[in-house]
Parts: structure tokens; sequence; C-alpha cells
């Protein structure tokens, strides 16, 4: 089975130019997360999708970073304008459910310098 | 609140060597427990978990971990260190949140291993 897929795996931009990130969950997960890790810490989540409906994006800076899942497969997470502190990895990651007994599975992540 | 302390930023362990990655938690009913690894450049794979039951849980590559409800603490452990064992691993917490199930990751312990 193809794992979680994501793109690009490196983005170098300037501050307050805007980014894209795309990813493809698991085929029939429901639940689809980013995650945002910044270096010497541990993953933050930003937002959950539960099939295209949003359950938690309680810690996404809404100013600034926005995601949308609009046929409830695929994703994107887009930042507008970007800051220096946006430099991290952006994870995503998928579930069968929404429970926490389904397991998250995790892609490669994109790798932000905004510079 | 959920939040979880890896009181270990590294560990350096010769191969063969057992090894033990302290993890200590807050959460205010039973906790779901994880352990993840993450590789360079790599997502991150689930080691274990724990959500009840046994508090002594066994995961893939060797590695257990125990529950101590006594001490809010999720200890990872392996008996003897390999040197493809080198990588990122992270303690993390699930509990219910904003409508979703969210999980909640330490810092992170790096490990070395010397041949």
């Amino acid at each position: 089975e193809a794992g979680v897929a994501q793109s690009p795996r490196y983005k170098i931009i300037e501050k307050r130019q805007s980014v894209a990130f795309w990813c493809n969950p698991i085929s029939g997960h429901a639940t689809l997360y980013w995650y945002q890790q910044i270096l010497g810490q541990g993953p933050k989540l930003l937002i959950q999708f539960q099939n295209n409906g949003v359950v938690d994006d309680s810690q996404l800076p809404k100013d600034r970073f926005s995601a949308e899942r609009l046929k409830g497969v695929d994703s994107t997470l887009k930042i507008q304008p970007a800051k220096l502190e946006d430099s991290a990895v952006y994870l995503c990651a998928s579930s069968l459910e929404r429970q926490l007994a389904y397991e998250q599975y995790f892609g490669p992540g994109t790798r932000l310098t905004v510079t | 609140a959920q939040s979880v302390t890896q009181p270990d930023i590294h560990i350096t362990v010769s191969e063969g060597a057992s090894l033990e990655l302290r993890c200590n938690y807050s959460y205010g009913a039973t906790p779901y427990l994880f352990w993840y690894v993450q590789s360079p450049g790599q997502g991150l794979q689930l080691l274990l978990k724990y959500f009840s039951g046994d508090t002594l849980v066994q995961g893939i590559k060797g590695f257990e971990a125990e529950f101590k409800r006594s001490q809010s603490s999720f200890n990872l452990r392996k008996p003897s260190v390999h040197w493809s064992d080198a990588a990122e691993y992270f303690c993390a917490v699930g509990g219910l949140t904003g409508g979703g199930n969210k999980l909640t990751f330490g810092t992170g312990t790096q490990l070395k291993v010397e041949l």
C-alpha cells in the first residue's frame, strides 16, 4: 500500500512570500492531519480534517495559514505571507478514522526555509 | 491540558548496550500513550502504543515500554541497541481536545549509537 505522499520535499522562500504544500493521504483514510515541526521540537498539530470537514484548527495561525481538503482526499496547506518563524518541517499524516486507536501514518514532510 | 516531557535531549549508547528513554506525561484521565521514531529525512513511524490493559507494551524493532501511572511515566526500553536504531524518538500523549483526538508530542530524544 502506498504511503502518505507530500510535495515538495524542500522549499526556500523569502519572508512575505506565499507557499503551498500538498498532501495525498493513504487511500481510504478519512482523517488527515497537518503538523508543524520546528527544529528541536516535537510536531505540533495545526489542523485536523475528517473527510472534507475541519475537526480541530485551534492551533492554526489563521491570519496567515489556511488549509483545505475539498474532496475529502488530498489536502493543501498554504502560508501567506510567510514569516521567518515559519521555517519548519510540515508533516502530513492520515488515519483510517479519527479515534486514537487508529494509527497515524506520517509522510516524509516538506522542509520550509524562510529567509 | 495534556503535555509530555522528555528530559533527555541527547543520549549516546554503545552498540549492544541496553537503552532506556524517559517520558513523563500530564493528562487528566487515563492517557493514550505512544512512542514514535524519526530517522533523518523521514516521517514519524509508530513503535508502540498503550491504551489499556497490560502495562508492559511490546512494539516493533524489539522495543518495549512500561506504563507507570504512579510515576506518570512511559519509558521506552530496548535490551540491545543496534547501530540502525540511531534516530530521534518522540513520546506522545493522546486525548480529546477541541472536538478531535489530538496527539501532543514531547521535544524528542536524539539517540546516537557508538560502534
